[in-house]
């Protein structure tokens, strides 16, 4: 079965600094689909960046690239130059039947 | 374009009534898939529907249905509200069936008292 890890409930960052969050995955299927989603307070679920699993390079947009490890099926995200407005929870998901979502980093930007 | 919609935003319920949500996906969208968010489980599946059939199922008890119109709206409904089933149910919608971009809506918070 599918199963998504995140294990960093929460992260802190300062800002203008760098931070990955982590994502590890269980599958035995070769096709499927990797997400990054984020959460901010108000509630809604904005998708960030996907990344296929045929996909040979890594994912990139704007500020978000995914660094995929498909041999150790980690996809752990990584966002520059952290902002205030960076402050949310994200979530890590895998698409193959359905969507997967890990538990979840909630991740606070220091001013 | 037009986001995914959720309707209503908020509601609050009893033990023992029912509940229908309503979900509009972005134009051209004809999957639309449900969740259900909540502090303990985090965010499960629910089902996801497709062209008016739903394609797959969450492990939800038959008290949660869903259906899809022709215009690719759709709809969930809860019945026989239990205490537990208070969570931000969440709708998204993508163009194909199955593994793609999924967008979610804002939202409907569900209380049940």
């Amino acid at each position: 079965a599918q199963k998504i890890t995140q294990t960093q409930p929460g992260m802190f960052v300062q800002e203008k600094e760098a931070v990955t969050l982590d994502c590890t995955y269980d599958t035995s299927d070769q096709s499927y689909g990797l997400f990054w989603y984020k959460q901010p307070s108000s509630g809604e679920m904005i998708f960030l960046i996907y990344q296929g699993s045929y996909d040979e390079q890594n994912a990139t947009e704007g500020r978000y690239s995914l660094n995929f490890q498909k041999a150790r099926k980690s996809a752990n995200l990584v966002i520059s130059a952290s902002q205030l407005g960076d402050s949310a929870m994200y979530f890590c998901a895998m698409s193959w039947n359905d969507m997967r979502f890990g538990a979840g980093t909630r991740l606070t930007v220091k001013p | 374009k037009a986001g995914v919609t959720q309707t209503p935003r908020y509601l609050i319920k009893t033990r023992g009534q029912q509940v229908t949500l309503s979900c509009s996906p972005i134009s051209g969208h004809r999957s639309v898939s449900w969740y259900q968010q909540t502090p303990g489980q985090g965010l499960q599946f629910l089902f996801e529907y497709f062209s008016e059939t739903q394609r797959n199922k969450g492990n939800f008890p038959g008290r949660f249905s869903g259906r899809q119109f022709s215009n690719s709206r759709s709809e969930m409904n809860v019945s026989t509200l239990e205490l537990g089933d208070s969570a931000l149910y969440l709708c998204a919608s993508s163009f194909r069936q199955g593994p793609d971009t999924q967008y979610f809506g804002p939202g409907t918070r569900l209380t049940v008292l």
